[in-house]
């Protein structure tokens, strides 16, 4: 099946830090790639639909200026969380779309972000 | 009423039982159907990939899809305590990628 590798997989660091995940797709190209969050045993919350060579779709409810998103090549989107506090400690976790409108979302492993 | 209904459980079964995990959706344009395992701090793993009504089956694993009472299943046979996990149901539109999401039924098997 396809491979969206996901990284760093754990992350803790100081309130005011700007931290950046990277979410790569090993073994397609993916013009589309989904950032979502996660709360303890709460399902996925869809943060932002990242387009290769265009700006992001945020969803309702989540700050552009906070979540910044590059998806700068058809293997890589990053989310930057931009001068972070302890209420941005969560799950985000990153997927990729396969080829086509009806193939389902593969998800990389998470980040687990801890902001003391 | 949200557009999918997933019990979270927990749901705990002897090891060998059969498991039935179900969602239930209001969106009579969902044709896409999608079950996912997560185990604790990881991503979700898709298990099963299904389109419109019927059943499909790989392994131990099947799912089932009730278009016209909007239900799907997912059943596992010889349950095993490696199959503990949390069970994600997601379906969409045919003109979506974004699939939407129940918020996950906790399994356990216990030896």
């Amino acid at each position: 099946g396809a491979v969206v590798s996901q990284h760093p997989s754990w992350v803790i660091c100081k309130s005011g830090t700007s931290v950046k995940i990277e979410c790569r797709s090993l073994d397609f190209q993916a013009t589309t790639m989904f950032w979502y969050r996660q709360f303890p045993k709460q399902s996925l919350m869809l943060m932002a639909t990242s387009n290769e060579g265009s700006k992001a779709t945020y969803e309702q409810g989540v700050e552009k200026d906070k979540f910044l998103i590059n998806h700068a090549s058809l293997t890589l989107s990053t989310l930057t969380v931009t001068s972070a506090h302890p209420e941005d400690s969560s799950f985000y976790i990153c997927s990729a779309g396969g080829q086509g409108r009806s193939q389902p979302q593969h998800f990389g492993d998470g980040t687990r972000l801890s902001i003391l | 009423q949200k557009e999918v209904e997933q019990d979270p459980g927990p749901l705990s079964v002897p090891e060998g039982a059969i498991v039935s995990l179900n969602c239930t959706y209001s969106n009579s344009a969902f044709q896409y159907f999608m079950w996912y395992r997560q185990y604790s701090r990881k991503g979700p793993e898709l298990l099963m990939y299904t389109y419109s009504s019927g059943n499909k089956e790989d392994g131990r694993f099947t799912a089932q899809v009730d278009k016209s009472s909007k239900y799907i299943s997912l059943f596992i046979r010889d349950s095993q305590p490696s199959d503990s996990a949390t069970y994600l149901c997601a379906m969409s539109a045919g003109g979506s990628y974004i699939p939407t999401f129940g918020r996950g039924t906790s399994l356990i098997v216990h030896p």
